[in-house]
Formats: structure tokens, C-alpha cells, sequence
């Protein structure tokens, strides 16, 4: 079975200083990873993903992931906040095969980032 | 790439009335979701189809929703009678799915909907 669980609802930070989502999963397979964002009154956009290649990814906007397997993490961070970054932030889980229930696509519960100026 | 079209934006209703919601997915994607966002119980997936075929639809709420894909290209999602607690951000979504790669989820702009 897999879950995903983002560990924080809300996340504040100042502009300019860094951003840390955190997110861990369960997954009886090698999973595929992503982090998605959602901008007020927008659909989910893809930041990034990771399938099994390098264990560092780079996305949109600054952003990156570590994929950690022994601590099943997938972080997401970004050194320096600019207020643009304020929406909400979804991690996925998904097996690296697909059907199943959900589609196999298990979204967590989402973290609203903040951006003080 | 025009990305996963949805249609209307915005639905505002009353009551007892029929609703129906539209999608287009990215062309060459196989795999169509149709997912429900609120306040309170952050994003609920309805159905999802592959090739056209419904395969989950352990997330509809209940008989007043049904989904059909009648083609690669289209999606309605229905609400037959709508009820004040319907009302909700409905997000489509589509994917290229097979072998051993998921792709990702590529999401529409959402139908906002509001039943008075």
C-alpha cells in the first residue's frame, strides 16, 4: 500500500530566506515522486518529478527535491522565497507501474506556503 | 500543446438543476481523472478512465454523479439533481499511462461551481 504524508498544513516564510516542504511516503515499490503547486483560483501545475534517475531534481521556478530512500523523503526546498512562491504545494506518490485503485496516484493533504515580505 | 481544456470556468446553479461539466484532455494522453476540491476535504478523486473506460469510480459521491468519456478527445462529468453541497472546484486531468513510467498528471484550470 502506499501513502503519502506532507507534514506541515502551513508554512510561513520571509522573502528571500529559504523554503522547506517536507514530505514522506510508503510505498512497497520504487516509487515515482512529484510535487505539484496550486496558485489561488488555478489548476495543480507540475514542479517536478522524480523516476528513478538522479536523486536530486530540479524544477520550475528554483525549486528542487531530494529523493531519500532511507529516510523515504522528497523534500521539497528552494533557497530563496520570492512572494510568488505563496500557494499551495501537493506531493504524489505513485508506483512506477500503473492501474489499480486512484490510478495509483496518491496525492497528500497539501501544505499552504506563505510568504511574509 | 493548448493543455487539458475544461469548460465552463464558472456554474452557478439553483437547486434540483442538471449540471454538466466538460473536458478536453492533451491530446495522446490515455488516462482522464476527474477530481472534486473543497475547503474541507481538500482534493477528492471522483473517477478516472483509461482509454476511455471507467476504471475507479469508487469516489463519486453518490447516483446524482455519472462521468462518460465517449471519445479519446472528451469527458462530462454530470450532476443530476445538483444539491447545495456539491458546490466545489471540479478539476479534470490527463496523463500518458503505460509501461513502466508514469507520466504525470497535467491539470485543467477547473470548473468552479456554485449550486444556490
Amino acid at each position: 500500500a502506499q501513502s503519502v504524508t506532507q507534514l506541515d498544513s502551513h508554512v510561513s516564510v520571509s522573502e528571500g530566506t529559504p523554503v522547506l516542504l517536507r514530505c514522506n511516503y510508503s510505498s512497497s515499490y520504487s516509487p515515482s515522486l512529484f510535487w505539484y503547486v496550486q496558485h489561488p483560483n488555478k489548476g495543480l501545475q507540475l514542479l517536478l518529478k522524480y523516476t528513478s534517475a538522479a536523486t536530486l531534481v530540479k524544477g520550475i521556478n528554483g525549486f528542487e527535491a531530494e529523493f531519500k530512500k532511507s529516510e523515504t523523503s522528497f523534500h521539497l526546498t528552494k533557497p530563496s522565497a520570492h512572494m510568488s512562491d505563496a500557494a499551495e504545494y501537493f506531493c504524489v506518490v505513485t508506483p512506477p507501474h500503473y492501474g489499480g485503485s486512484q490510478g495509483n496516484l496518491i496525492f497528500g493533504k497539501g501544505t499552504k506556503l506563505s510568504v511574509k515580505p | 500543446d493548448a493543455g487539458v481544456i475544461q469548460s465552463p470556468r464558472h456554474e452557478v446553479t439553483e437547486m434540483g438543476q442538471e449540471v454538466t461539466l466538460r473536458c478536453k484532455p492533451i491530446s495522446g494522453h490515455n488516462s482522464l481523472f476527474w477530481y472534486r476540491q473543497t475547503m474541507m476535504r481538500g482534493l477528492e478523486l471522483l473517477i478516472y478512465f483509461n482509454n476511455n473506460v471507467p476504471i475507479d469510480d469508487s469516489g463519486m459521491p453518490e447516483d446524482r454523479f455519472s462521468a462518460k468519456m465517449p471519445n479519446a478527445s472528451f469527458s462530462t462529468l454530470k450532476i443530476q439533481p445538483s444539491e447545495p453541497r456539491d458546490s466545489a472546484v471540479y478539476f479534470c486531468a490527463s496523463r500518458r499511462q503505460g509501461g513502466s513510467y508514469n507520466s504525470p498528471l497535467h491539470f485543467g484550470n477547473g470548473t468552479r461551481l456554485t449550486v444556490t
